[in-house]
């Protein structure tokens, strides 16, 4: 257990609902990341906060999915209409300031049939 | 652009054999590197990492890793396999170190692990 955690653990949704997802990061790491990661792959940067402040999203993030972290605390991942494509482990990780390395909750598994 | 080649998808190995898993990266700056490894359903652990200064790095588990320059490599290396080893390992590359340090990963390696 790293500290990080994330909720639900698993969501089974049907194409086109709206799904969210939340991450509480290690207390007092304020770089906060999302990553994407298909079966037999791996995981693949979304988007990353420094405190409340979005401060990268890749291109993998398209207008369908949106993050926040409010006060630079926990995170929410937001699908909207979601399609089967958006079937994955979705992780988070964080990172304290001046250190380099990543610390990863345990996921959330969409399953969008 | 950057990217991390894990060139073996599955790797088996008795148990008390000795293990190496290759990765290979590209990247244009000086590297940070990291191996993680991942046990069905659950998210990474990691373990261990190369910034600078000695080559031959120490992690969890018993886990080493040689970063070498001349050939972009990063392997990580146990002398002694244990069956609770068996998970999927990804080499993973930081990039923009100065600014967000997102990671790179390799599409990682499957160690099954016979008794």
């Amino acid at each position: 257990d790293t500290g990080v955690s994330q909720n639900p653990r698993h969501k089974i949704t049907k194409r086109g609902q709206n799904v969210t997802f939340r991450c509480d990061p290690i207390s007092e790491h304020n770089r906060l990341y999302w990553y994407r990661q298909t079966l037999g792959q791996g995981p693949e940067f979304l988007t990353y906060f420094q405190n409340e402040a979005q401060l990268e999203k890749s291109r993998l993030l398209s207008d369908r999915f949106s993050a926040e972290r409010p006060k630079g605390s926990f995170s929410t991942l937001e699908i909207q209409r979601t399609e089967q494509g958006d079937s994955a482990m979705y992780l988070c990780a964080t990172r304290y300031r001046g250190y380099y390395e990543q610390y990863f909750g345990p996921g959330t598994r969409l399953t969008v049939t | 652009a950057q990217s991390v080649t894990q060139p073996d998808i599955h790797i088996t190995v008795s148990e008390g054999a000795s293990l190496e898993l290759r990765c290979n990266y590209s990247y244009g700056a000086t590297p940070y590197l990291f191996w993680y490894v991942q046990s069905p359903g659950q998210g990474l652990q990691l373990l261990l990492k190369y910034f600078s200064g000695d080559t031959l790095v120490q992690g969890i588990k018993g886990f080493e890793a040689e970063f070498k320059r001349s050939q972009s490599s990063f392997n990580l290396r146990k002398p002694s396999v244990h069956w609770s080893d068996a998970a999927e390992y990804f080499c993973a590359v930081g990039v923009g170190m100065e600014y967000g340090n997102k990671l790179v990963f390799g599409a990682g390696t499957i160690l099954r692990v016979k008794s």
